[in-house]
């Protein structure tokens, strides 16, 4: 059973322009999201993070919108780099918990 | 600081062969947590170490996978009579405690490739 969904498995952006990364859950007991990058070979780097008690949370080019009513968050790139080319994770968890549960990812390519 | 370190990077082993995986976790973080993420999927949770104790194993498929954390740093992954599904990349990270009042990121490894022909 998937708690946390990313069904876009790839996406293709131009440089500088901005990339939207999608994630959907079904557990209303999340309350602590966070996006995941990942390259090839090496383990998955934390990005950002969302608290819900919050709807947005931004960090430089990233921005992490949440939407509780939806169980659903985004993450926005703008703007978008070729570095920034890599699989991106969803992931959620209660904060008192330890168990993160993952999306399957998207992978991202930024176009120069 | 050093991050967190696995080894071996590649394991490549025979059905029915025993495996051992280790993590080293960042020095300070209780927090030790296993994954193991198949060919097209996110990380799957497997175990959670708080300190030495083994806090929640719910994650771990059958009796065959076993990790042990004897002094609360290092971490072994046991795998016994190993299976052909398997195969997947282990993941290792480590975090302050979770609800410790900081956000509990959790920061991983480069993970074990294991291979089971």
């Amino acid at each position: 059973d998937q708690q946390v969904k990313q069904n876009s498995p790839s996406l293709s952006v131009q440089e500088g322009r901005i990339s939207i990364l999608n994630c959907d859950y079904t557990n209303s007991m999340f309350d602590y999201f966070l996006w995941y990058k990942k390259y090839p070979a090496e383990g998955p780097t934390f990005l950002i993070s969302i608290s819900s008690i919050k709807d947005k949370n931004e960090d430089g080019r990233f921005t992490v919108f949440l939407n509780k009513s939806a169980k659903h968050l985004s993450l926005h790139i703008v703007p978008s780099q070729p570095g920034d080319s890599a699989v991106y994770f969803c992931a959620a968890s209660r904060n008192t918990g330890n168990q993160f549960y993952f999306g399957t990812g998207t992978s991202l390519t930024v176009i120069p | 600081g050093a991050g967190v370190s696995q080894t071996p990077s590649n394991k490549v082993t025979e059905k029915g062969k025993y495996v051992e995986l280790r993590c080293d976790p960042i020095s300070g973080h209780t927090a030790l947590y296993w994954y193991r993420q198949s060919l097209g999927q996110g990380p799957e949770f497997l175990i959670y170490f708080q300190g030495t104790g083994a806090a929640d194993d719910s994650g771990l498929p059958n009796d065959r996978f076993f990790a042990v954390r004897p002094e609360g740093s290092v971490s072994t992954l046991k795998i016994q009579r190993t299976e052909r599904g398997d195969s997947a990349v282990y993941l290792c990270a480590s975090s302050h405690p979770p609800g410790s009042g900081v956000y509990n990121e959790q920061f991983f490894g480069p993970g074990t490739r294991l291979t089971v022909l």
